[in-house]
């Protein structure tokens, strides 16, 4: 079955750590998406991609680091200078950019202990 | 940026109740997705549209473009629809036109 599959679900770090949060499609869609996800708020655009290679800073980049080496791979790296990284984690991809259904994956929940 | 507002925040009804859940946006847009989020985290698209109505199994979705308007109707609801449901819509080009509400609570109980 198609589908997005993130890892890991649940990932505690200590201060100071840099995390790195998987996320692999294998519906062959172009555009990945990493979204933020806090209570009582609505998901937040944290870096997208459109095509291997390249990626764009969404609206709450500081902190965080993406590649996109390949089509089916999209990984966050949640860094040290990211002041508050507790959150839920979603990868989502579309065929294309501005286009298209979203497919998400089931989220990692990051606690900083 | 847009503006998305649901409404209501909280919603819980009975078994078989016919529900309503509403969103408005404050500037054009190119489309709106209606999603669901189980309580375990990971989202389903149920509806994309951009004019009209959609209808997939008990679920319906409409839009009004002129009044900045849609909402989701689920008929004759049952516990296992008790999750949350985010309106987003498409305002501008790229990925960062996509703007979420803040979702809908909604259980159903038994």
């Amino acid at each position: 079955d198609g589908g997005i599959t993130q890892s890991p679900k649940y990932l505690f770090r200590k201060e100071g750590q840099n995390v790195t949060l998987s996320c692999e499609q294998n519906l062959n869609h172009d555009a990945m998406y990493w979204y933020r996800q806090d209570p009582g708020q609505g998901l937040r655009l944290i870096y997208y991609s459109q095509i291997v290679n390249d990626f764009q800073k969404g609206d709450i980049a500081e902190g965080y680091s993406v590649s996109r080496e390949k089509k089916e791979s999209f990984p966050l790296t949640v860094t040290s200078a990211q002041k508050n990284p507790t959150a839920f984690y979603l990868c989502a991809s579309s065929i294309f950019e501005n286009t298209g259904e979203l497919f998400f994956g089931e989220g990692s929940r990051l606690t900083v202990l | 940026k847009n503006e998305v507002e649901q409404s209501p925040q909280n919603l819980t009804a009975q078994e078989g109740e016919f529900i309503t859940i509403n969103c408005s946006y404050s500037v054009g847009i190119s489309a709106l997705h209606w999603l669901q989020q189980h309580p375990g985290g990971g989202i389903v698209s149920l509806f994309m549209l951009s004019s009209g109505k959609k209808k997939h199994g008990r679920l319906i979705a409409t839009i009004n473009i002129q009044e900045k308007h849609s909402s989701l109707h689920i008929t004759a609801s049952h516990p296992r629809d008790s999750a949350v449901y985010i309106c987003a819509v498409k305002s501008g080009g790229g990925a960062d036109g996509l703007t979420f509400g803040k979702g809908t609570h909604l259980i159903i109980q038994p």
